[in-house]
């Protein structure tokens, strides 16, 4: 199974940034997202398409539909600049499957 | 507060073996799905192994049979065997886990794996 997520976004502070992450009927599918900053471990910010950890901020959101699940950044800031990963597991297949990334740059 | 401890990277050789470890405390790792995850320098994460509560274990295709994934109960730990270490085994080695299978909770600060002559 692949996840495909464009390489790069950018966006201004306070404006919201929408990430994505393409695969084939990815609704049928429970999608994960990590945000990883430059020289730290990953740190799951959505899980089960739209829930949140506790300690995540309440701008961090996410959703699921036909082949595009995506995250969304609202009122963007500087501290929120790292990539950001989608994953799913793929049971079929005993695979856990991460997407490209998607380097957030806020201008 | 969960925290996860990797240990065992360094300089190795090609065709050289090496195990790393992960130290878990606030989090029993016999009652956690565990996993390592890789990442090679300037790259995205990849999934190498996983090993369920049960102790059922699966692995990447991408291992080719040179990975071991392993659990000590009684250390709070679980490990990770490689041989014939190549060149794009080079990574940073994290474990991750958690209560559910499908998804990463927890994750250590990694373990940097050098493989060059």
């Amino acid at each position: 199974y692949v996840l495909t997520q464009p390489p790069s976004v950018s966006v201004a502070p306070g404006k919201t940034a929408d990430i994505t992450c393409g695969g084939t009927n990815i609704v049928h599918k429970t999608v994960h997202w990590y945000q990883q900053k430059p020289g730290q471990a990953p740190v799951l910010v959505v899980y089960d398409d739209t829930d949140r950890p506790s300690g995540i901020p309440e701008r961090f959101s996410g959703s699921n539909s036909e082949n595009t699940a995506t995250l969304t950044i609202s009122w963007v800031e500087a501290g929120d600049e790292a990539d950001y990963y989608c994953q799913v597991w793929d049971p079929s297949h005993d695979d856990w499957v991460f997407g490209g990334g998607t380097r957030l740059t806020v201008l | 507060e969960v925290q996860l401890v990797e240990s065992g990277g360094g300089l190795i050789q090609p065709g050289g073996s090496l195990r790393l470890s992960c130290s878990a405390s606030g989090l029993i790792v016999s009652n956690n799905h565990m996993s390592w995850v890789r990442q090679a320098p300037g790259r995205g994460l990849q999934w190498v192994s996983f090993i369920h509560t049960g102790g059922s274990t699966y692995y990447a295709d991408s291992t080719q049979g040179r990975f071991t994934i392993s659990r000590d109960s009684s250390k709070n730990t679980i490990y990770l065997q490689i041989d014939s270490l190549r060149a794009d085994d080079t990574a940073v080695y994290y474990c991750a886990g958690g209560r559910l299978e499908r998804r990463f909770d927890y994750w250590g600060q990694g373990a940097l794996v050098t493989v060059s002559s």
